[in-house]
């Protein structure tokens, strides 16, 4: 399909590991990003991964990529109420430089 | 802060009123771009400027006009729009250098349009 596609809603307990998942349709895309949406804010980026790696850790944040399945992944271990939000998935389209595709985002509830 | 602002944060206009949405990046970025997000929809990307030229106009209603009079200042000017423009409209900016296409992201103007 056309579209950058991640599931809507994901709900966990505060301390578990959250997954968040994307799959993408460019495969010329050299990077993919994560972007973090609070409730009235804008998108904050959160971390990106170049198309050359298979897996980029960051603190809680574990990215894993699948350049084969065009299935990228975002891992928060220890979710916190604070990582409430809405996550989305952005990819480069056409090698573009600017044009990001973002999928529809992931509502992600975290319940203490 | 992510050193994009924009103004106003909230606005409600009638479907005859003419209205601007304002931008400003303090980053010393080279692009920048204005989207829409709905509330069923992905974000829609509208507008892209490039060092000060429209690179991009992924087919948006003439009532949507931008304005990029420096590099550091975005305009979305708002002619007689309706309903269905009601969003959240986001304005960002990045450095076009290599292939990362990082964007930073100003806090939105949410739009009701009556």
């Amino acid at each position: 399909g056309e579209d950058v596609e991640q599931s809507l809603f994901l709900s966990v307990r505060e301390g578990d590991s959250s997954v968040i998942n994307c799959t993408y349709t460019d495969s010329s895309s050299t990077y993919l990003y994560w972007y973090k949406q609070e409730p009235g804010a804008g998108l904050q980026l959160l971390t990106y991964i170049f198309s050359n790696m298979d897996m980029k850790q960051d603190q809680r944040l574990t990215v894993l990529l699948n350049k084969k399945d065009k299935h990228l992944s975002l891992r928060i271990a220890d979710t916190q109420t604070g990582d409430s939000a809405i996550y989305f998935c952005a990819e480069t389209r056409g090698g573009s430089q600017g044009n990001l595709i973002f999928g529809k985002g992931t509502k992600l509830s975290v319940k203490p | 802060e992510t050193g994009v602002t924009q103004t106003p944060r909230h606005l409600v206009m009638g479907m005859t009123n003419k209205k601007s949405l304002k931008c400003e990046q303090h980053l010393g970025h080279n692009a920048m771009y204005w989207y829409k997000q709905s509330a069923k929809k992905p974000l829609e990307l509208m507008f892209v400027y490039s060092l000060e030229e429209r690179v991009e106009n992924n087919s948006v209603p003439s009532r949507f006009s931008p304005e990029c009079p420096n590099s550091s200042h975005l305009f979305l000017h708002l002619h007689t729009l309706q309903p269905e423009d009601s969003a959240l409209y986001l304005c960002a900016s990045s450095q076009l250098s290599g292939s990362n296409s990082e964007q930073f992201f100003g806090p939105g103007t949410r739009l009701t349009v009556l």
